[in-house]
């Protein structure tokens, strides 16, 4: 079954430093998301993305955040100046988009540490 | 605006034994609704959802859940629960429009005794 794969795993970063997560949806969606969950906390709502822009996104994707998708299948998360509170569980999701009763299908997800 | 209540942060239950577990959403019309299930170190896995129409569905696992409109409620119920079902269970809701997002409750963790 295809899947939604995201890299890194987990990440390291300094506070201040700027942080790239990689997503790659499945193939033929076409609605893309980013989640996040901080430790212990419900999983949140960052962004969706669809024919290049965004479509919707929460009080939390701030001007430090950015999405893009570089090519046919990467779809990516930039946090341009790291903060301790970024800590958290990153997730993509992906959606077919082609009919309105077709689900959200997540990552694994990728831990994001900022040090 | 739109919410979903888990009232449990912990269930333990043994295993064979019977399983619900609560969801209570808020939302202006009829929401698309999702039980999703997290096992440590994994991702979100979609057990079930319902969309429209028999408001008993089936999902992977050999879970259900019941939509109930009148109690604004889509309980997760499994009638014997196996040690390997040990996980975060996340009601979520979603508007019938798509590509928009979902809201999560904050999720009832599941133990199982043997």
């Amino acid at each position: 079954e295809p899947e939604v794969t995201q890299t890194p795993s987990h990440q390291v970063t300094q506070m201040g430093q700027e942080v790239i997560l990689r997503c790659v949806p499945i193939s033929n969606h076409l609605y893309f998301y980013w989640y996040r969950q901080i430790l212990g906390q419900k999983v949140e709502f960052l962004v969706s993305f669809y024919n290049n822009e965004i479509s919707e996104k929460s009080e939390i994707f701030d001007d430090q955040f950015s999405v893009e998708r570089p090519d046919g299948s990467n779809f990516t998360l930039k946090i341009r100046s790291t903060k301790l509170e970024d800590s958290a569980m990153y997730f993509c999701a992906s959606s077919d988009g082609r009919s309105s009763n077709q689900p959200q299908h997540f990552g694994d997800g990728t831990r994001l540490s900022i040090l | 605006a739109q919410s979903v209540t888990q009232p449990d942060i912990h269930i333990t239950v043994s295993e064979g034994a019977s399983l619900e577990l609560r969801c209570n959403y808020s939302y202006g019309a009829t929401p698309y609704l999702f039980w999703y299930v997290q096992s440590p170190g994994q991702g979100l896995q979609l057990l079930l959802k319902y969309f429209s129409g028999d408001t008993l569905v089936q999902g992977i696992k050999g879970f259900e859940a019941e939509f109930k409109r009148s109690q604004s409620s889509f309980n997760l119920r499994k009638p014997s629960v196996h040690w390997s079902d040990a996980a975060e269970y996340f009601c979520a809701v979603g508007p019938l429009e798509y590509g928009n997002k979902l809201v999560f409750g904050a999720g009832t963790i599941l133990r199982v005794k043997s």
